[in-house]
C-alpha cells in the first residue's frame, strides 16, 4: 500500500519550454502533497507544501510564478516548471502524506529534468 | 528554520563491519523519521521515533532518539551490501507537516 507515482520519470528539453510533472497517490487519499528539489550528492530541499483545493504554500527563496502547483484531487498534484532554463536542471521529487503529520512520506521516483 | 545537522557525509565501510550515522539539532526535534536512499531511487521511509530515550530495531538496525530529543542515531550492525545508499534523518517540526532533512549520510559497503 500507500503508493506514489512521479511521471514522466525523465525530462529533456529546450530552454524556455514549459513542463509540467505529475505525482499521483494510487491507493489512498493524500490532502498534503510535498515537492522537493534536490541536487546531485545533496539532500532533499523542500520547495512547496500543496494542499488540495487550496493554494500552494513555498518555500523562501522559490519563485511560485516560476513553479506552478496544482492539488486539483485527493490524489494529484501538478508542479510546472515554466520557461524552464539549464539552471532548473535537477532531480525533482514529490511526497504525499497519508494522515497527520506523524504519519511517514511515500515519494514519488523522481522526475529528472535535464535543460539543454 | 531550524536546522538538522547529520554526520558523516560519507562512510565507506567493509562488508560485515558496523555502521552509524547521527543526527542533532540545537533546538528540540519534535518527531525524527528515517529514511533510506538507493542510488537513483527515491527516499523510502525507514522508522519513525517520538518519544524522549526511544529505542526501536528492525532487524540489523537500530534506531535511537535521545533523551533530550537532541539527537538522533542510526547504527547497522554487520553491513551488507544490501544496505548501500544515503541515509537521511528528517524532523517534522512542533505542529508542522513540513520534513527538514539531514544533509544524508552516504554507505558505501566493500564486498
Amino acid at each position: 500500500g500507500a503508493v506514489v507515482s512521479q511521471h514522466p520519470s525523465r525530462v529533456i528539453c529546450k530552454s524556455g519550454t514549459s513542463v509540467k510533472i505529475e505525482c499521483r497517490s494510487l491507493d489512498f487519499q493524500a490532502t498534503t502533497m510535498f515537492w522537493y528539489r534536490q541536487f546531485p550528492k545533496q539532500s532533499l530541499m523542500l520547495m512547496a507544501t500543496s494542499n488540495e483545493g487550496s493554494k500552494a504554500t513555498y518555500e523562501q527563496g522559490v519563485e511560485k510564478d516560476k513553479f506552478l502547483i496544482n492539488h486539483a484531487s485527493l490524489t494529484l498534484s501538478t508542479l510546472t516548471v515554466t520557461s524552464a532554463h539549464p539552471e532548473d536542471s535537477s532531480f525533482y521529487i514529490c511526497s504525499a502524506l497519508q494522515g497527520d503529520r506523524n504519519q511517514p512520506q511515500h515519494f514519488g521516483d523522481g522526475t529528472r529534468l535535464s535543460i539543454l | 528554520g531550524q536546522q538538522v545537522m547529520q554526520i558523516p557525509q560519507y562512510q565507506h565501510v567493509q562488508e560485515g563491519e558496523d555502521f552509524t550515522t547521527y543526527c542533532n539539532s540545537s533546538t528540540t526535534l519534535s518527531n525524527i523519521q528515517w529514511y533510506k536512499q538507493r542510488p537513483g531511487g527515491h527516499p523510502v521511509f525507514l522508522i519513525q521515533l517520538v518519544k524522549s530515550g526511544e529505542v526501536k530495531k528492525q532487524k540489523r538496525l537500530t534506531f535511537q532518539f535521545g533523551e533530550a530529543k537532541k539527537n538522533s542515531s542510526l547504527h547497522i550492525t554487520a553491513t551488507q551490501t544490501t544496505d548501500v545508499g544515503t541515509y537521511f534523518c528528517a524532523d517534522t517540526g512542533a505542529g508542522s507537516y513540513q520534513l527538514t532533512f539531514g544533509k544524508g549520510t552516504k554507505l558505501s559497503v566493500i564486498p
